[in-house]
């Protein structure tokens, strides 16, 4: 059974950063591309950033491209999302998830850990 | 970037009636290569995550009952759930998968009255 387990979010003021980790099970995560999107409290889903398998690829949304950083660490099971000068809008679920071969959907969602960025 | 445009963004019906959702998309999703649709639908109940129902248009994941039924090409697609039950009440969201940025429409709420 795919698991995709995320950790690392919380209660974060407006400019620091923040780490989120997701531990993958259940598949060989050295063979599928990754995902982080996000979902603002009752509101809409928004793709984030894609690893390939390799880290040889990686695309951002726009709105985070330079702010946020997408990595994995295959020996681990370890994807990870870096979040830096993070902003009030930020504030999200952040779901890990993994690619759906051979397309870019979405086959399998981690249940999401929570970024608030406040005061 | 491929814009996503999902109707409607709520509707409200009984159990066993038809519902149809659709997405339209501001470019053509069909791919000259395989000639198939990058659309993908999911639902998301309260207080779960996202799970996906269909891609490439109009192909059902393992498990996902035949209710669920996608269809359409180029810009226009639709998700019809035939005979609604309880146990449908949730978001639902178009995606597109044809190219990055990777874009979802803004979700439509489905009620059971």
């Amino acid at each position: 059974e795919v698991q995709l387990v995320e950790s690392g979010g919380g209660l974060v003021q407006p400019g620091r950063s923040l780490k989120l980790s997701c531990v993958a099970s259940g598949f060989t995560f050295s063979d599928y591309g990754m995902h982080w999107i996000r979902q603002a409290p009752g509101k809409g889903l928004e793709w984030v950033a894609y690893i390939s398998s390799s880290s040889g690829t990686i695309y951002y949304a726009d709105t985070m491209k330079g702010r946020f950083s997408i990595s994995r660490d295959n020996a681990k099971n370890t994807l990870y999302l870096q979040l830096s000068s993070l902003r009030s809008e930020d504030t999200a679920f952040y779901y890990c998830v993994r690619r759906g071969p051979p397309g870019f959907w979405f086959a399998y969602w981690g249940q999401g850990t929570l970024v608030t960025v406040s005061s | 970037d491929i814009v996503v445009t999902q109707s409607p963004s709520s509707l409200a019906v009984s159990a066993g009636e038809t519902v149809t959702i659709n997405c339209k998309s501001s470019q053509s999703l069909l791919s000259s290569v395989n000639q198939k649709n990058y659309l993908a639908w999911y639902q998301q109940k309260p207080g779960q995550s996202p799970k996906l129902l269909i891609s490439l248009a109009s192909t059902r994941e393992s498990g996902v009952p035949d209710r669920f039924i996608g269809s359409g090409s180029g810009t226009d697609f639709t998700l019809t759930i035939s005979s609604v039950q309880a146990e449908d009440l949730a978001d639902y969201y178009c995606q597109q998968h044809y190219s990055f940025p990777l874009t979802f429409g803004s979700g439509t709420k489905l009620e059971i009255k």
